[in-house]
């Protein structure tokens, strides 16, 4: 168990509609990421919360949008949703310590597994 | 040229050989290297990171990394068929990145 926590565990959406997936970091940790995984790739980074600002974000369209809260749970929406959405959805947490570049190694959630049809 | 790029696998080894992973990725400005193993349907899971150049070792693994080369590796000693996943090679600098996995098979 990481502590990290992440809801729905499965979800089932159509095309167009859109989703909020849940994540709760582990305690005491204050950064969190969201990675898509679809069947047989790795992990894509979606992006990066840091202390409830966006500090980091990969290639994917503005439809993918995010929040971290004060308590560092965090939420992913994807509006518009498309068929190519259908993948796992990875929340990982972190602890980056004040006025340093070095991070720590980062610890996964269960995921959500989102199928659009 | 992608990010982070690992052997394509599938990997196939017997019980008890070495097993050996290998990682290359393209930001030379990256600090951090972590090594995470995911059974089918699970999550990833940390089993190594590595922060200085050469070699570290935890238990059967061991993890070697070259940041002049840009090359990072993981060994599996005395592989067991609990051992069989997909292994991810994650690099960080600002964010993480991780390689498409390769796929471990280790036969009894």
């Amino acid at each position: 168990e990481t502590g990290v926590t992440q809801s729905p565990t499965h979800l089932i959406k159509t095309r167009g509609q859109q989703v909020t997936l849940r994540c709760s970091s582990q305690s005491g940790h204050n950064t969190v990421s969201w990675y898509q995984q679809a069947l047989g790739q790795g992990p894509q980074f979606i992006f990066q919360y840091y202390r409830e600002e966006e500090n980091g974000r990969g290639n994917f369209p503005p439809r993918f949008s995010g929040l971290q809260f004060p308590n560092y749970s965090s939420e992913l929406n994807v509006n518009a949703l498309e068929l190519d959405d259908s993948a796992l959805y990875l929340c990982a947490s972190r602890m980056i310590p004040s006025g340093r570049a070095k991070s720590y190694e980062q610890y996964f959630g269960p995921g959500t597994r989102l199928t659009v049809t | 040229q992608k990010e982070v790029e690992q052997n394509s696998g599938p990997l196939s080894v017997p019980e008890g050989a070495i097993a050996s992973l290998n990682c290359t990725y393209s930001d030379r400005g990256s600090q951090s290297f972590f090594w995470y193993r995911q059974y089918s349907g699970k999550s990833p899971e940390l089993i190594m990171f590595i922060y200085s150049n050469g070699d570290k070792e935890d238990g059967r693994f061991t993890a070697q990394l070259n940041k002049a080369s840009q090359y990072v590796s993981l060994l599996i000693r005395d592989s067991q068929p609990s051992d069989s996943a997909t292994y991810l090679c994650a690099v960080n600098n600002n964010d993480m990145r991780f390689g498409a996995g390769t796929r471990l098979t280790v036969k009894p």
